[in-house]
């Protein structure tokens, strides 16, 4: 089964303004990832956030961890049309993968 | 830079075929996976490889298989394929290990079976 799910599906604003984007999760992990990927592509990698840290920063990017709640959140700041995408949370337990359904953004110029 | 290199960007196959997907790296990870990808369902595991010769079942196994005889390459066989394998194919690589396992993805095979 799917180890993350993310909430909401699709979410849809204006330039300039933030973009939240929550992920669950079920069992223990070492790491969680956040992913982009743009229509049609492979996924590229933005964030890595390890068991034991609660909050990381990169740019416009921020997120937290919360392993009490099995839980993550991703921050985007003053988003821009180029942020669109779809965003895609993944766990690591030492040797496998798994990410979830993901989020569809949409920015608004 | 790290490349992880899908054989074919678009592929058509008949019911009843075999079909090989391959994906190669070139940054010696250990680590290599292949997913699919459906609307509405997000990435799902297929198979993983943390060595040579090793292979992991993921999510939903059934009807591929995985072969992975080098350390740069990752095989993806579908013995006899049917039309709801019509699917994106993602293939990824990353390091072994609990530090940095940050994944690289290939550009993503999309398959037809007709």
């Amino acid at each position: 089964s799917q180890q993350g799910e993310e909430d909401p599906q699709a979410l849809s604003i204006q330039e300039g303004e933030n973009a939240t984007m929550n992920c669950s999760y079920k069992t223990s992990i070492n790491n969680l990832q956040w992913y982009r990927q743009n229509s049609g592509r492979g996924l590229v990698h933005l964030i890595l956030i390890r068991s034991n840290e609660r909050e990381k920063h990169s740019g416009r990017l921020r997120v937290t961890l919360d392993t009490s709640k099995k839980s993550s959140s991703l921050l985007i700041t003053a988003s821009r049309a180029a942020d669109t995408a779809s965003y895609f949370c993944a766990t690591d337990a030492f040797d496998d993968m798994r990410f979830g359904a993901g989020t569809r953004l949409t920015v608004k110029p | 830079d790290v490349k992880v290199t899908q054989s074919s960007r678009y592929l058509v196959k008949r019911t009843g075929e075999k079909v090989f997907l391959e994906c190669v790296q070139d940054m010696d990870h250990e680590n290599m996976f292949w997913y699919r990808q459906d609307p509405g369902l997000g990435l799902r595991l297929i198979y993983f490889s943390y060595d040579v010769k090793m292979k992991e079942k993921g999510d939903i196994p059934e009807g591929y298989s995985v072969s992975r005889e080098k350390k740069e390459r990752f095989s993806l066989i579908l013995e006899s394929a049917s039309t709801n394998q019509t699917s994106m194919y993602l293939c990824a690589s990353s390091s072994f290990g609990t530090l940095n396992t940050e994944a690289f993805f290939g550009q993503g095979t999309r398959l037809t079976v007709v």
